[in-house]
């Protein structure tokens, strides 16, 4: 078990349509990253947060878009749908290295992802 | 601009034989590289990781990777198979502002 979660695990929806996955990070960690893995995209980075701040953006529409809170869970929004948006969506946070303590920014700990499936 | 190429999508073994996963990186600046297993209707999980200390990393499971500056390498390595490693296997560098970029991953399959 990473420590990071994510909601839902599974989640069927209809083209047009707009969700809301969320993640909460492990205890302590500042940043949040978000990827989008697809059978023909392979796995891709879309968005990172640092404490609440968007640091840095991948290959992510305009139809898409996230956010931290000030309590360090993040939330990922794809509205307008489409059958190609179907993947595993990951969240992954970094910051603290587990029994130490000590900072470690380079090492992403992943969530089990969520499942999203567009009809 | 980091990338990293894994030369092989599928990797067939026996039990109890060696396992290697080939990925080769390319990196302006001397890079951290990491390979990730993502088991069948599972998350990511990391193996290990290479960040300039020690060449030879050693990771769970029995995993090694090494890196090779001179071939651009970092391959992964595991002296004998088990059933439980059958799964999808990721070499991925850091790029900058912190973002991952994976290959297109190695499935291993392990035959008794």
């Amino acid at each position: 078990d990473s420590g990071v979660t994510q909601t839902p695990k599974h989640l069927i929806t209809a083209t047009g349509q707009r969700v809301t996955l969320r993640c909460s990070p492990r205890s302590g960690d500042l940043s949040v990253y978000w990827y989008q893995q697809s059978l023909d995209q392979g796995l891709q980075f879309l968005i990172q947060y640092y404490n609440g701040e968007e640091r840095a953006k991948g290959n992510i529409l305009e139809r898409f878009s996230a956010q931290q809170f000030p309590d360090l869970h993040s939330e990922l929004n794809l509205s307008s749908l489409e059958l190609g948006d179907s993947a595993l969506y990951f969240c992954a946070s970094s910051g603290r290295q587990p029994g130490t303590g000590r900072f470690l920014q380079e090492t992403q700990y992943f969530g089990p992802g969520t499942r999203l499936l567009v009809l | 601009a980091q990338s990293v190429t894994q030369l092989d999508s599928h990797v067939s073994v026996s039990e109890g034989t060696p396992v290697l996963l080939r990925c080769n990186y390319s990196s302006s600046y001397s890079p951290s590289l990491f390979w990730y297993v993502q088991h069948p209707n599972k998350g990511l999980q990391l193996l290990l990781k290479y960040t300039s200390a020690a060449t030879l990393v050693k990771g769970i499971n029995g995993f090694e990777a090494e890196f090779k500056k001179s071939e651009t390498s970092f391959h992964l390595t595991k002296p004998s198979a088990h059933m439980s490693d059958a799964a999808e296997y990721f070499c991925v560098v850091r790029g900058q502002g912190g973002k991952l970029i994976f290959g297109q991953g190695t499935e291993l399959s392990v035959k008794p």
